[in-house]
């Protein structure tokens, strides 16, 4: 398929453990952006890569958190020593064009997410 | 102050009929664009369709239109036809041109029940 992928699907992980979150976006698209979503509640932006930059991580909760696009194509969201307020959705999008500020219809397709869950 | 107000958490509709999504939004920028997803029990979410602040028609996309009411700051959702597959949550979204374009902020989102 040609969507977006994310792994793992769910993961489970003790209280003080990092974890490492992958999103292989649609090839030859610019932008991407983590989401976390918290259960009942709509994504909420965590950070956004065109190429390798990191243009944005402002949405980061804390410094547990690490986001990385090293060759402008997969990413890894990296979160350190997990907390249960940690357990969510995390969602990959990626977009084709550079998002920038000449607002445009730039549809972000969404990966599967993953199902984190810290206990 | 939220950004974006979905006030309905859920909606229940018949199969075939009309419904409306309800969505408010709040910004100073003159420039932005408003979304709405699909997000089925998958997990996924789909983009539905996109309005921007300039545009001087309601945006329709097949069975989904978006009645944009600027000076109100609303941007309901309506569907068309229901169908048993329609059954999701619904997020209304917004990007300003202001923080870059990029970011998407996102309601918390309307439950659907399409019943047969």
């Amino acid at each position: 398929g040609a969507g977006v992928s994310q792994s793992p699907r769910y993961k489970v992980a003790k209280r003080g453990q990092d974890v490492a979150l992958r999103c292989d976006p649609i090839s030859g698209h610019v932008s991407l952006f983590w989401y976390q979503q918290a259960l009942g509640q709509g994504p909420e932006f965590l950070t956004y890569f065109q190429n390798e930059a990191q243009l944005d991580k402002s949405g980061l909760p804390s410094d547990r958190f690490f986001a990385e696009r090293p060759e402008g194509s997969v990413s890894t969201l990296k979160i350190q020593r997990t907390q249960q307020e940690d357990s969510a959705v995390y969602l990959c999008a990626s977009s084709l064009t550079q998002g920038s500020a000449m607002l445009r219809q730039e549809t972000q397709y969404f990966g599967p997410g993953t199902r984190l869950l810290v206990l | 102050a939220q950004k974006i107000t979905q006030t309905q958490p859920g909606m229940f509709v018949q199969e075939k009929e009309a419904v409306t999504l309800d969505c408010t939004y709040d910004t100073s920028d003159p420039s932005y664009g408003l979304f709405w997803y699909k997000q089925p029990s998958s997990g996924e979410m789909i983009f539905l369709i996109y309005q921007g602040s300039y545009d001087q028609q309601n945006a329709t996309e097949g069975r989904y239109s978006l009645n944009f009411q600027k000076a109100r700051k609303s941007a309901n959702l309506v569907i068309s036809a229901s169908q048993l597959g329609d059954s999701a949550m619904y997020f209304c979204a917004m990007r300003e041109v202001n923080t870059g374009g990029f970011k998407t902020i996102f309601g918390a989102g309307t439950r659907l029940f399409v019943k047969a």
